[in-house]
């Protein structure tokens, strides 16, 4: 079955604590992305990968990093997380290039608390 | 950069009735895809129609459809027989034909099908 699968799905932790949220999909796309969703502002892209070790900032990068070091996974770092990180993360893949349209595939989301 | 706005955060209308969630974007491309998407309460990102601009025709997949307006920059949702499953929030999206496959994301539209 074609899937996005992230790690854990849910996370309360404190303020400081490194984490990693992880992300990997089993239809060998070329294109990942990370998204944040907050009330009233929709999601919002953290982080792209184009393919393996090509990466680059979206709108709201501050606090986050990522890695591509496989074409199946693409992991988000928390260095030193902070309460304004609280939020409701999804990782999205989709087949490159756009050409026809290809829709992204979302994961089932993770739920970050952080205190 | 294109922004995409949803003005209504919330409705609700009686089940098999019709409802229209309304979408408008800006943009500068001229080439581009638009999306709606469905979150139920499972927190699941779930596509639900696309159009792509450069087709006329509107999109229509089962009970749902949308009026493409690309000279107004209007992309609404119709959903007809509305059903107890459809209660859930809609997300309106934009992405681009090329370059980052970001999608731009409305705030949503919270519907509740009353039974």
């Amino acid at each position: 079955e074609a899937q996005v699968t992230q790690n854990p799905r849910y996370l309360i932790t404190v303020t400081g604590k490194k984490l990693t949220v992880t992300c990997s999909q089993n239809m060998n796309h070329e294109y990942m992305s990370w998204y944040r969703q907050d009330p009233g502002l929709g999601l919002r892209q953290i982080y792209y990968s184009m393919n393996v070790e090509v990466t680059d900032k979206g709108d709201v990068p501050e606090g986050y990093k990522v890695s591509r070091k496989e074409k199946r996974n693409f992991p988000l770092i928390l260095e030193s997380p902070s309460p304004n990180q609280t939020s409701l993360y999804f990782c999205a893949s989709s087949q490159t290039p756009t050409g026809p349209g290809q829709p992204q595939h979302f994961g089932d989301g993770t739920r970050l608390s952080i205190l | 950069a294109q922004t995409v706005t949803q003005s209504q955060p919330e409705m609700s209308v009686q089940e098999a009735e019709t409802v229209t969630l309304s979408c408008t974007y800006d943009t500068s491309e001229n080439n581009y895809y638009l999306f709606w998407y469905k979150q139920p309460p499972s927190r699941q990102m779930i596509l639900v129609i696309r159009q792509e601009a450069y087709k006329q025709q509107n999109a229509t997949e089962n009970r749902f459809s949308v009026n493409f307006q690309k000279a107004a920059k209007s992309f609404s949702l119709k959903i007809s027989d509305s059903q107890l499953g459809d209660t859930a929030m809609y997300f309106c999206a934009f992405r681009p034909y090329f370059g980052n496959e970001k999608l731009t994301f409305g705030t949503g539209t919270r519907l509740t099908i009353i039974p």
